[in-house]
């Protein structure tokens, strides 16, 4: 079963730029999605294949994937960006979806 | 608008039987295809299967296949997940969440979560 790594935590001081990664084995031939989920709220998909943003989505959230690493980088992070990320790809071998982890960002 | 409501929280005893729903309302609910996710307390997201309503197509993860039951009745665009004895650790979160026209595209709308606890 294909496996997702993503850091437990990431600190970030107000106003500069965030990198969460998401680990996976050549996890750059797979399409990556990310979601934010805030304290007591379901999860929203921030970034989407790859890179693309849903509408309302701010421009300040980008993502990429190449090789054996994807991530998702917030800039210009504020108080209200900290909650829980989760990537999660489609493993065709098995034919169901994968999470990973989860990573709490916490703004200083 | 599209909205998935799912249903209200549930305080079960081991070894009794449950049945959870999400309807979908504000798009054709027969063309889109209905994952679950379960979030235990203080855990993260864990994917348990996806059902495509048109044609009740479905496909479970590895951890929760022969433990629980995915649905769907498309007659009234509601999509179930279902227990047949429920232990204390499915206490959970439980989200429903639409994902697009084919099962590789990512959930773009969910449901606002039904919170089960199972305790004796």
């Amino acid at each position: 079963s294909y496996v997702l790594t993503q850091p437990p935590s990431v600190s970030v001081a107000p106003g500069k730029t965030a990198r969460i990664t998401c680990g996976g084995n050549n996890i750059g031939s797979k399409s990556v999605h990310w979601y934010q989920q805030k304290p007591g709220q379901a999860p929203v998909l921030v970034i989407y294949y790859d890179n693309d943003r849903p509408s309302g989505i701010p421009e300040r959230f980008s993502g990429s994937n190449s090789g054996n690493t994807a991530t998702l980088t917030i800039s210009r992070v504020g108080a209200g960006d900290e909650a829980d990320y989760y990537c999660q790809v489609w493993d065709s071998s098995s034919d169901h979806w994968v999470f990973g982890g989860g990573t709490k960002l916490t703004v200083l | 608008e599209v909205q998935l409501v799912q249903s209200g929280a549930e305080v079960k005893k081991p070894g009794e039987s449950l049945k959870i729903s999400c309807k979908g309302s504000g798009y054709t609910f027969t063309n889109y295809w209905i994952g679950w996710v379960r979030q235990m307390p203080g855990k993260g997201l864990e994917w348990m299967g996806i059902i495509y309503p048109g044609d009740s197509d479905t496909r479970y993860s590895p951890s929760f296949q022969g433990q629980v039951t995915i649905s769907a009745d498309k007659s009234i665009s509601t999509a179930y997940l279902q227990w047949s004895s429920l232990k204390a650790s499915d206490t959970a979160m439980y989200y429903c969440a639409r994902h697009g026209t084919t099962v590789t595209n990512p959930a773009d709308y969910w449901g606002q979560g039904t919170l089960v606890t199972v305790s004796s």
